[in-house]
């Protein structure tokens, strides 16, 4: 079962930021917060991921509070090709162990 | 980055016919495979781990006799959907793992199934 719970669906303007909030506030310490997306019939896609530190790359920023309850992810200038199905979700890192993905959010950019 | 590929990339087929579909590792080699099933407006569904050279893994409630799973070699692992039936029409996803590139999953494009 996902160990994460997110909004089902959000908007956002295109050109503002996108903020996604994700809830797992039963993250143990060895697991990492992992997002990626759908784009509609698509594979998903890996966005970031982090442990407990703020991650930022060219696609996106991730914040994790420092409880480790939960998590944002920031697109920082959303454009209407980011409209899709995000996925939070929690992970141990070491080892090959599967992606079990929750219901995700899905983010509608509009124009 | 890695690429991960598919095919067919759909696929068509009559009721009781067997379809494989192939997840090929592009620049990478892979010693776990995993596969998804995914049906429509739902999210991914682990069906399968696969790790080279052994058998697969299936989740709970996965026929293992209906979906062969087979994991020959470092970049190719096919999924067989033996004597398909409407309800087996579904998007079926593999991902990768790169032991070098740390514990990353890299998915391929997915494949749609559809039996008639």
């Amino acid at each position: 079962d996902a160990k994460t719970t997110q909004p089902p669906s959000m908007d956002c303007a295109e050109g503002r930021a996108a903020n996604l909030p994700c809830n797992h506030s039963t993250i143990s310490g060895n697991e990492y917060v992992y997002w990626y997306r759908q784009i509609h019939s698509q594979g998903p896609q890996y966005i970031i991921h982090g442990l407990k530190n703020n991650e930022t790359n060219e696609m996106a920023s991730l914040i994790i509070t420092e409880d480790r309850k939960s998590s944002t992810l920031i697109l920082p200038h959303a454009t209407l090709r980011d409209t899709a199905v995000y996925y939070c979700i929690v992970r141990l890192s070491a080892g090959n162990t599967p992606l079990v993905f929750g219901k995700g959010t899905r983010l509608s950019v509009i124009a | 980055g890695a690429v991960v590929s598919q095919h067919p990339s759909w696929v068509i087929c009559k009721s009781g016919t067997s379809v494989k579909i192939e997840c090929r590792s592009l620049d990478f080699q892979a010693t776990t495979m995993f596969w998804y099933r995914q049906f429509p407006k739902q999210s991914l569904m682990l069906m399968a781990t696969s790790n080279e050279g052994s058998k697969a893994t299936y989740e709970q409630g996965v026929e293992k006799d209906k979906f062969l799973i087979n994991h020959a070699s470092l970049t190719l692992s096919t999924l067989t959907v033996t004597s398909a039936h409407p309800e087996d029409s579904s998007f079926y996803i593999c991902s990768a793992t790169a032991d070098r590139r740390g514990n990353e999953q890299f998915f391929g494009p997915g494949t749609r199934l559809t039996v008639l």
